[in-house]
């Protein structure tokens, strides 16, 4: 049952390149989409989210665009940093109080200088 | 920046022992849940608690899991016999009434 798919398991770029991730969903009734980033032997950090109302929502080097025509979703992050190197979950949620995340098998980028 | 905060990060048990997993969450959040991720797979939702009782649970969440608030502060994951399948990181994350989920680092569980 994958709800969300990361389909690219890992990227690489070279510094102050812009990085994307894409994530692709199945389930119509998500209507809460997140990004996680992820460093060996810590939890998942939130880097940035966006409602389904919306198509793109922006945060420093990091914005997430929202196709829902599509059921795609991507990261992008310009410029590219080396301490950007980590791994990015997508995650999504239905509406209701209780929220639990659905999430991708994650994609780990690597940043190069 | 609040935190949450796990306890242990690393436990080793042998097949059948029981194990505690413990998390210190965000004192005013208000929902509290239980990931997992098993090597290489994916993270999977194991368990919602809400108002000191469980909201949702998923299919993993069988008799063998338990998780209590014992002293309103405290979140724990009790697993009652472990089975190999069940080493994997466990994740303690806290929400309040908006989106965003604050995760703890991780109990790594290794099951022998």
């Amino acid at each position: 049952d994958q709800q969300v798919k990361q389909n690219s398991p890992s990227l690489s770029v070279q510094e102050g390149r812009i990085s994307i991730l894409n994530c692709d969903y199945t389930n119509s009734m998500f209507d809460y989409f997140l990004w996680y980033k992820k460093y060996p032997a810590e939890g998942p950090t939130f880097l940035i989210s966006i409602s389904s109302i919306k198509d793109k929502n922006e945060d420093g080097r990091f914005t997430v665009f929202l196709n829902k025509s599509a059921k795609h979703l991507s990261l992008h992050i310009v410029p590219s940093q080396p301490g950007d190197s980590a791994v990015y979950f997508c995650a999504a949620s239905e509406p209701g109080n209780n929220r639990k995340l659905i999430w991708g098998l994650g994609t780990s980028l690597a940043v190069n200088p | 920046e609040p935190e949450v905060t796990q306890t242990p990060s690393h436990q080793v048990t042998q097949m059948g022992q029981e194990v505690i997993l413990r998390c210190v969450p965000i004192s005013n959040h208000l929902y509290f849940y239980w990931y997992r991720q098993i090597l290489g797979q994916k993270v999977e939702f194991l368990v919602s608690f809400y108002n000191n009782e469980i909201s949702e649970k998923s299919e993993i969440f069988d008799d063998q899991f338990s998780v209590e608030r014992p002293d309103g502060s405290n979140f724990t994951l009790k697993i009652r016999s472990t089975k190999l399948e069940d080493s994997a990181m466990y994740f303690c994350a806290n929400r309040q009434t908006n989106y965003g989920y604050t995760f703890g680092s991780g109990t790594r569980l290794t099951v022998v």
